[in-house]
């Protein structure tokens, strides 16, 4: 079974420019999350999605952070305009409703290491 | 709301030693999930265990055990006979019942010497 794939895997950027990540989950996951990773933190969640639908994005900076789900699969999360304080690692998961499986099939990317300069 | 606290910043274990990761929570849920994640330098997370609160024995996963305390809202992670490979982040963390979001908590850098 193919994994939850990120892209870029690094990205530099200037400060207030813009940046795009990519995530294309587990097939049949119907649940995808956003996280934000903070160096000498634990991943901390930017946005939960349904299907093409947001759950949750009560973490999520709207005026700079924008994400969305087109047809339920691909999620884009952008920034702009970026912080210096944005540098982190973005992680996409994905998991499928309760079914058989206690944990959901919880599965990580990568992720996106975003440095901000 | 949910709290993961994970008191250990670093721990360095001498190569074939057991060793404890603690991870203590606060919920209000009675239905709760709880999960230890690795994370190595190459920054993906990797699932280690799981234990479902309801579940009455602690959770074993090869070299990995869940040394679950309710009462105590304790869920630390022992691994035996450590390996130059553990050498990681570990990430506790937990889900609510009836929800599918995972809150974590600071991570303990450990590592395996030789």
């Amino acid at each position: 079974e193919a994994g939850v794939a990120q892209s870029p895997r690094y990205k530099i950027i200037e400060k207030r420019q813009s940046v795009a990540f990519w995530c294309n989950p587990i097939s049949g996951h119907a649940t995808l999350y956003w996280y934000q990773q903070i160096l000498g933190q634990g991943p901390k969640l930017l946005i939960q999605f349904q299907n093409n639908g947001v759950v949750d994005d009560s973490q999520l900076p709207k005026d700079r952070f924008s994400a969305e789900r087109l047809k339920g699969v691909d999620s884009t999360l952008k920034i702009q305009p970026a912080k210096l304080e944005d540098s982190a690692v973005y992680l996409c998961a994905s998991s499928f409703n309760p079914g058989t499986s206690k944990t959901y099939g919880y599965t990580f990317g990568s992720g996106t290491r975003l440095t901000v300069v | 709301a949910q709290k993961i606290t994970q008191t250990q910043p670093g721990m360095f274990v001498q190569e074939k030693e057991a060793v404890t990761l603690d991870c203590t929570y606060d919920t209000s849920d009675q239905s709760y999930g709880l999960f230890w994640y690795k994370q190595p330098s190459s920054g993906e997370m990797i699932f280690l265990i799981y234990q479902g609160s309801y579940d009455e024995q602690n959770a074993t996963e090869g070299r990995y055990s869940l040394n679950f305390q309710k009462a105590r809202k304790s869920a630390n992670l022992v691994i035996s006979a450590s390996q130059l490979g553990d050498s990681a982040m570990y990430f506790c963390a937990m889900r609510p019942g009836g929800n599918e979001k995972l809150t974590f908590g600071t991570g303990t850098r450990l590592t395996i010497i030789p």
